[in-house]
């Protein structure tokens, strides 16, 4: 079984519509968790970066964070075209050297 | 210009070929590190550096060779080129341990015919 888990999609959605992205984890160590955007043949670029449980609000994103769920979330509000891209998820446990542990990636379409 | 590139952008090369990928970073960033992005696997780390000289292993790093002489450069090195090694590269940096923000490369798409 995986550390994180993320739904690959594809999800497809009209322009406008709020949009919910999310990953599940089993390990609970972990305490720093973000959110990459990656365009096709691009690198990931950082989106949200929250530490433990609760809500972030970036603009039209929001990352949430449920530790006793062990579960986060992306919502994007408003979408546009230009969200479509996949989104991973990322976690980082405490002490150590801190490696990052990825989702595969939600594959998300916006549709004008 | 300022953050972090890889070349070559793109590779093909044969199995058996010794093929070094290369990364350079303007921030000055502590740590370096290198990952493999596969279907199915999402990104897996191969190699990091916490400074120069100062190298580990991630997840995945056998058939690679890393190394870090200068701060701004980490380059990787398969020293003997297998299919099953044909993958999509990522270098990426970090200013230090605390916090998670680590910035990516462009990444170098690598087949191994």
């Amino acid at each position: 079984q995986k550390e994180v888990e993320q739904d690959p999609g594809p999800l497809s959605v009209p322009e406008g519509a709020i949009v919910s992205l999310n990953c599940t984890y089993s390990n609970s160590a972990f305490q720093y968790f973000m959110w990459y955007r990656q365009y096709s043949r691009k690198g990931p670029e950082l989106l949200m970066y929250t530490y433990s449980s609760g809500n972030k609000e970036d603009g039209r994103f929001t990352a949430q964070v449920d530790k006793s769920s062990k579960y986060i979330s992306l919502f994007i509000r408003d979408s546009q075209p230009s969200d479509s891209a996949t989104y991973l998820c990322a976690m980082i446990e405490s002490g150590g050297y801190q490696k990052v542990t990825f989702g595969t990636g939600t594959k998300l379409q916006v549709i004008p | 210009d300022a953050g972090i590139t890889q070349s070559p952008r793109y590779k093909i090369t044969e199995t058996g070929r010794q093929v070094t990928l290369m990364c350079h970073q303007t921030w000055s960033h502590s740590y370096m590190f290198w990952y493999r992005q596969d279907l199915g696997h999402g990104l897996r780390l191969i190699y990091y550096s916490a400074a120069a000289d100062i190298t580990d292993k991630g997840e995945v790093p056998d058939g690679y060779v890393v190394s870090r002489s200068k701060t701004e450069n980490f380059p990787l090195t398969l020293e003997s080129a297998t299919r099953s090694q044909t993958s999509v590269y990522f270098c990426a940096s970090r200013p230090g341990l605390a916090g998670g923000e680590q910035y990516f490369g462009p990444g170098t798409r690598l087949t191994v015919t």
